[in-house]
């Protein structure tokens, strides 16, 4: 079974609407951790933003909010007032802690964003 | 912030040459990754060192070989690839497990492979 799940393939958003982008995970360790990473056409993954599972409030980061819904296994990650370099490839990931000895993180397979003009 | 660093960005070789990817580090942490990218996967993790010690081979082929001389180093060695193995090889490094429970991985630029 998947451990991320990304349901979106591609997408395609006007310039300066807010985007939504679906992620969901499968895990049994009630410590971990959720990530977001953007990777442009230039191919370095860019860390964005971080949610820890007992983190009581959604993580934001500038235009970055993630949208952490425990019960479901959801960590949508909602980009606001969106901008032309905002298209890239967006990967969610996750880390578990109890079991993790070698800290691995776990990757979905991503999210093609396009910011239209 | 990335301080981490790959070299070459680029390289293509035939299926009999031996070359090196360096990968470096000036962060000060612990762990160090390996990742493959191909097109339309997902990233696949091939080894982790933590402590210079290897801790995770996710099977990868013995074509593939890494070296990790310190913690700021990692070399991934390759000889007799095959052109499936053409794709974005993406070093990071962590805390490791001396970090907190929001250490996150920092990826360097990668170095795209094509072999021939």
């Amino acid at each position: 079974a998947q451990k991320i799940t990304q349901t979106q393939p591609g997408m395609f958003v006007q310039e300066k609407e807010a985007v939504t982008l679906d992620c969901t995970y499968d895990t049994s360790d009630p410590s971990y951790g959720l990530f977001w990473y953007k990777q442009p056409s230039s191919g370095e993954m860019i860390f964005l933003i971080y949610q820890g599972s007992y983190d009581q409030q959604n993580a934001t980061e500038g235009r970055y909010s993630l949208n952490f819904q425990k019960a479901r296994k959801s960590a949508n990650l909602v980009i606001s007032a969106s901008q032309l370099g905002d298209s890239a490839m967006y990967f969610c990931a996750m880390r578990e802690f109890a079991r993790n000895r070698d800290d691995k993180i776990i990757f979905g397979k991503g999210t093609r964003l396009h910011i239209l003009p | 912030e990335t301080g981490v660093t790959q070299t070459p960005r680029h390289l293509v070789m035939g299926m009999t040459n031996k070359k090196s990817l360096k990968c470096e580090q000036h962060l000060g942490h612990n762990a160090m990754y390996w990742y493959k990218q191909s097109a339309k996967k997902p990233l696949e993790l091939m080894f982790v060192y933590s402590l210079e010690e290897r801790v995770e081979n996710n099977s990868v082929p013995s074509r593939f070989s890494p070296e990790c001389p310190n913690s700021s180093h990692l070399f991934l060695h390759l000889h007799t690839l095959q052109p499936e193995d053409s794709a974005l090889y993406l070093c990071a490094s962590s805390r490791g497990r001396m970090g907190s429970s929001t250490d996150t991985q920092y990826f360097g630029p990668g170095t795209r492979l094509t072999v021939l």
